[in-house]
């Protein structure tokens, strides 16, 4: 079974179209995030969910909106995609343990994004 | 604010030789974890060992093994007994205590195991 799924796996879209990123997780974790991998293959965090809050939520613009329905989604939603948004992005969850250490993230397949 | 630096972009080794890749990182944390991932040309993130910095063991998976050095602020993976299919970009990885618990991660090196 997969932990975390992500959809769509890829996603070829023009400037200025809205665009949704799917993911799921059946680890029964409470934490999940989104990172950006860009082109020089960097990662870097872009937004973090405990139990349904948002809790970090680093220098995004606000066409990228997370939204978290239950602690086992988080999906993406980037509206007016520019050409510099084209990355792979990755979608992982963790469980918080009760000391506030963490396990190890699982991610997922990643959805490589390109604006035309 | 946490930084992970690694030095080296890209390596190569033989196969079934062993190759060391570097890593500090800058923390003012006293408890935190730190983690290799591993990601083949597939993009899958596949999480290769990870150290508790509580922990004075260094830890150690198959032929995997790190050298942690606190003090030092380094952390170190080595491989042993190189196969092809290591082939991959190593990231180190850092994440502090508390309820965040995102990774900052270091750029990345390339690592290709030639036969």
């Amino acid at each position: 079974d997969t932990a975390v799924s992500q959809t769509p796996k890829y996603l070829v879209t023009q400037m200025g179209n809205d665009k949704s990123i799917k993911c799921e997780q059946n680890l029964g974790h409470d934490t999940m995030y989104w990172y950006k991998q860009d082109s020089k293959k960097f990662l870097k965090i872009m937004f973090s969910y405990n139990n349904k809050e948002l809790i970090i939520n680093e220098t995004v613009p606000n066409r990228f909106s997370p939204k978290s329905p239950d602690k086992a989604h988080l999906n993406l939603h980037i509206n007016s995609l520019e050409l510099g948004d084209s990355a792979v992005y990755f979608c992982a969850s963790s469980q918080v343990r009760a000391e506030g250490f963490l396990n190890e993230q699982f991610f997922g397949p990643g959805t490589r994004l390109t604006v035309l | 604010a946490q930084t992970v630096t690694q030095s080296q972009p890209e390596m190569s080794v033989q196969e079934a030789e062993t190759v060391t890749l570097s890593c500090t990182y800058d923390t003012s944390e006293s408890n935190y974890y730190l983690f290799w991932y591993k990601q083949p040309p597939s993009r899958q993130m596949i999480l290769v060992i990870r150290q508790e910095a509580y922990k004075q063991q260094n830890a150690t998976e198959n032929r995997f093994s790190v050298n942690f050095q606190k003090a030092a602020k380094s952390f170190s993976l080595k491989i042993s007994d190189s196969q092809l299919g290591d082939t991959a970009m190593y990231f180190c990885a850092f994440s502090g205590g508390g309820s965040q618990g995102n990774l900052i991660f270091g750029k990345g090196t390339k690592l290709s195991v030639k036969p």
